[in-house]
Order: structure tokens, then C-alpha cells, then sequence
């Protein structure tokens, strides 16, 4: 039972770049989140899922794209990487809404 | 105004200590509130939920004070794998649960 995996766990890109985050969970939750983390800011939501091929905006999506295809993955989508999206992102899976999320390790990206 | 307010830290204590942590939440229909620990460059973790009524958890107490809008979080007896950082979480309404707004955490040290 490997719970939340995030692949991959670093990146280095270029501005312009694009690049998946691939976000998968074996717990059979419905809903999956993306978060990203910033020095000195809380973990803010980017999209997040509340079924298989559902998809809604968060607080910052802009810069994003998301897809649920099957109920275990999650991706997460950067067509045109700019420096403001370098930070650590975080996926999360929960049973339902305000249940307990469950975190995957992160993805530290770095965009020059 | 950031809608989940906690004072940074860091918090330096010795082991054994007593330390309490507040949160402010701007959001009067706030509805779910918990508190999540965060390792270093680890994914966060739930710690606990936050009951009206108040809950206990061991050496962790937490607590909901809705006409003041915060939280609270008291850990007696401090041990050294304590030392970490507190996320204070809230979800805006009852129809929106799958929102949770994130505080950016309070560093705590616990010393030997």
C-alpha cells in the first residue's frame, strides 16, 4: 500500500517548457488535489478532482491544466513554465471533502 | 488580510515544555478546521481535527473558538520529535469543503 506517489520528485526546466506532474493514489479516494508551497505561504490549491473525469479550479490555477482520466491518477500540466512557478507541489487524495487529505512526497520544480 | 493568519515562529523550547499555537481565520463561515504537521521537506501530515467542543489527543489539545475566529493547539510535555512545523487548515464553507485554505505554519524547536 504505497498511499500517495508523485512522480517525478524534481525537475529543472527552462521558461517556456512544458512539462506532466503525475500524481497517483491506491486508497480508492474520489477526490485528488494539487497544491503548491511557497516560502512564507500556506499550501495554496491549484485544481482539484471530486471523481474520475471531474475537474475543478482552485485558488491559483492559472498556469495549469489538470485531467482525471481513471479514479487512482491525477495530472497536473505546465504548458508554458515561467520562473513564477518555481515551488514544491504536493498532491493529495481524500475519501470525501473536509476528511483527512493524504499528501504525496512533492515535486520540487525549479523553472530558470 | 490572509484568510488563515498564524504567527510564524520559530518556537524554541526545551523538552518537557508546555507551548500553545493560535490560528485566526478571517472567514466567519468557516466550517471544518484541523491542524497538520509539516517535517523538513516532508509532505504534511493530519494531526488532528478540531472539534467545537474542543479535543484531546494524548499530549495535544486543540481547540475552536468561533465568536473570536481561531484555533488553537497546546502540546504539554514537549519531546524532541515535536520539532516541526504546524499547519492550521480551514475549509471556507459547508458548500465549498473541498477548498481548504492553508495557514503558512508555525516552526517549532523542541531542545534537549
Amino acid at each position: 500500500n504505497a498511499g500517495v506517489t508523485q512522480t517525478p520528485k524534481f525537475r529543472v526546466l527552462k521558461t517556456g517548457q512544458s512539462m506532466t506532474l503525475l500524481c497517483a493514489q491506491d486508497m480508492n479516494h474520489e477526490y485528488m488535489y494539487w497544491y503548491r508551497q511557497d516560502p512564507g505561504m500556506g499550501l495554496r490549491l491549484i485544481h482539484y478532482s471530486v471523481g474520475e473525469g471531474t475537474t475543478a479550479k482552485g485558488e491559483v490555477p492559472d498556469g495549469y491544466n489538470v485531467s482525471r482520466l481513471k479514479k487512482q491518477n491525477f495530472l497536473l500540466g505546465l504548458e508554458s513554465a515561467a520562473p513564477s512557478q518555481t515551488s514544491v507541489y504536493f498532491c493529495a487524495s481524500s475519501y470525501s471533502g473536509a476528511f483527512e487529505q493524504f499528501f504525496g512526497p512533492g515535486t520540487r520544480l525549479t523553472v530558470l | 488580510r490572509k484568510e488563515v493568519e498564524q504567527d510564524p515562529g520559530p518556537f524554541n523550547v526545551p523538552e518537557g515544555a508546555t507551548v500553545a499555537f493560535n490560528c485566526t481565520y478571517s472567514n466567519s463561515a468557516s466550517q471544518s478546521f484541523f491542524w497538520y504537521r509539516q517535517d523538513c521537506r516532508k509532505e504534511p501530515k493530519l494531526l488532528m481535527s478540531v472539534y467545537s467542543s474542543g479535543n484531546e489527543d494524548g499530549r495535544f489539545t486543540a481547540q475552536l473558538n468561533r465568536a473570536s475566529q481561531y484555533i488553537s493547539l497546546l502540546i504539554r510535555d514537549s519531546k524532541l520529535s515535536d520539532s516541526a512545523t504546524y499547519l492550521c487548515v480551514v475549509t471556507p464553507s459547508f458548500y465549498n469543503n473541498n477548498d481548504m485554505r492553508f495557514g503558512a505554519g508555525t516552526r517549532l524547536t523542541v531542545k534537549p
